[in-house]
């Protein structure tokens, strides 16, 4: 049972250059996430997509780009790279919807990105 | 807007003890849902323990129990007979019944296990 898997696992980028972040989930859930993950703080949402054909801003959206290709895969687009995008990148997925809040979230392994 | 505060930046304890991690939050709503998630060092995050903000009694997982306060605002973990594996980064997170979907972080408490 694979759950959320992210790829890569690691990447290192020049500033400038341009790379998708990949995710899929295999729970047939319906809301996926991207976050971010910087030392000494939570996590920091950066898009979601409640239901496949649709995303909204998180928090910090700035830079980012998304995807939501269809129901398992859910990307994300760092068009030009800035070292302050130097990050861990989680995936996540869950149910969704009203009257699922109380579902958790599930996560991938995490993407360890930095930008020189 | 949700807040959610961890005012423990790390906590240690003796293998076998109990500890109790602190959480408080800021909300104006009254349906809510509270979790803990784990981050041990291989970076995964693995759900602990969540808790219906409508449910008076406090959510148990094994070892793993909260002190829910409602009226407080408050929400902490304590785990009990304290194993090794527990050591990790502990994250409390909030969630509004509604149909916005995001979860509200905390920073983080880092958990050490004496042997």
């Amino acid at each position: 049972n694979a759950g959320v898997t992210q790829t890569p696992k690691f990447q290192v980028l020049k500033t400038g250059q341009s790379m998708t972040l990949q995710c899929a989930q295999d729970m047939n859930h319906n809301s996926m996430y991207w976050y971010r993950q910087d030392p000494g703080m939570g996590l920091r949402l950066i898009y979601y997509s409640a239901s496949e054909g649709t995303t909204d801003k998180g928090e910090v959206p700035n830079g980012y780009n998304v995807s939501r290709l269809n129901k398992r895969e859910f990307s994300l687009r760092l068009e030009s790279a800035a070292p302050s995008q130097t990050s861990v990148y989680f995936c996540a997925s869950s149910e969704g919807g009203k009257g699922h809040s109380n579902q958790p979230q599930h996560f991938g392994d995490g993407t360890r990105l930095s930008i020189l | 807007a949700q807040t959610v505060t961890q005012s423990q930046p790390e906590m240690s304890v003796q293998e076998a003890e109990t500890v109790t991690l602190s959480c408080t939050y800021d909300t104006s709503e009254s349906d809510y849902y509270l979790f803990w998630y784990k981050q041990p060092p291989s970076r995964q995050m693995i759900l602990v323990i969540r808790q219906e903000a409508y449910k008076q009694q406090n959510a148990t997982e094994n070892r793993f129990s909260v002190n829910f306060q409602k009226a407080a605002k408050s929400f902490s973990l304590k785990i009990s007979d304290s194993q090794l594996g527990d050591a990790a980064m502990y994250f409390c997170a909030y969630r509004s019944a509604d149909s916005n979907y995001q979860l509200i972080w905390g920073a983080g408490t880092k958990l050490i296990i004496k042997p």
